[in-house]
């Protein structure tokens, strides 16, 4: 298995913009999730997915942040409009659930900037 | 208070000694327990994970999980020089959740 696939790896972006990021959780998966780790904070789980349902949103900083997941092979993370502070790498994690073991495999990572 | 708390180090040790990774958590009702190994650079990747009271050995390293202390560490023996990295703890908090520990960066000297 080719694993949990981030892009992109590296987004450089003007405050302002909308930030697309995008999450293929490997196949067989029923859950997935997204962090958002940084130096001060550390990792952060913004929001999580069981079936392709949000399960927890309760860590998306505001509403600027949006997360979908159209079909089981495919998620994003939105950031409209991007701000300085929401530099960070952004870490897409999936787990197939097996009687609590929720062992999970994260993706590389996006590193994003906003200039 | 925390749910999950580390030692953030650094931790240095010379190679070939054991490096010892501390962790407690907050939560009394967590059952799965997990140690992570960051690269700089890199994502998280899974080392270890426990789920009863004891010990669990896998190669050079044994995570130990004591419930009644809620606590729960990682020994990596004889240490070596592509040990350096960050160790992050990760509990689950409940069925559906899981929090991670700020991490202990372990730096090995050769």
């Amino acid at each position: 298995d080719a694993g949990v696939i981030q892009s992109p790896r590296h987004e450089v972006t003007e405050m302002g913009q909308e930030v697309t990021l995008r999450c293929k959780p490997i196949s067989g998966h029923d859950y997935l999730f997204w962090y958002r780790q940084t130096m001060m904070r550390g990792l952060e789980l913004l929001i999580y997915f069981n079936n392709n349902v949000p399960i927890d949103d309760s860590g998306m900083p505001e509403d600027r942040f949006s997360a979908k997941m159209p079909n089981a092979s495919f998620s994003t993370l939105k950031i409209q409009p991007s701000e300085p502070r929401d530099s960070a790498v952004y870490f897409c994690a999936s787990s197939f659930r097996t009687i609590a073991k929720n062992i999970q495999y994260f993706g590389a990572g996006t590193r994003l900037s906003v200039l | 208070q925390k749910e999950v708390e580390q030692n953030s180090g650094p931790l240095s040790v010379p190679e070939g000694a054991i490096a010892s990774l501390n962790c407690t958590y907050s939560d009394r009702g967590s059952q799965s327990f997990f140690w992570y190994r960051q690269y700089s650079g890199k994502s998280p990747e899974l080392i270890m994970s426990i789920y009863s009271n004891g010990d669990k050995e896998d190669g050079r390293f044994t995570a130990q999980l004591n419930k009644a202390s809620q606590y729960v560490s990682l020994l990596i023996r004889d240490s070596q020089p592509s040990d350096s990295a960050t160790y992050l703890c990760a509990v689950n908090i409940d069925n559906n959740d899981m929090r991670f520990g700020a991490g202990t960066r372990l730096t090995v000297k050769p």
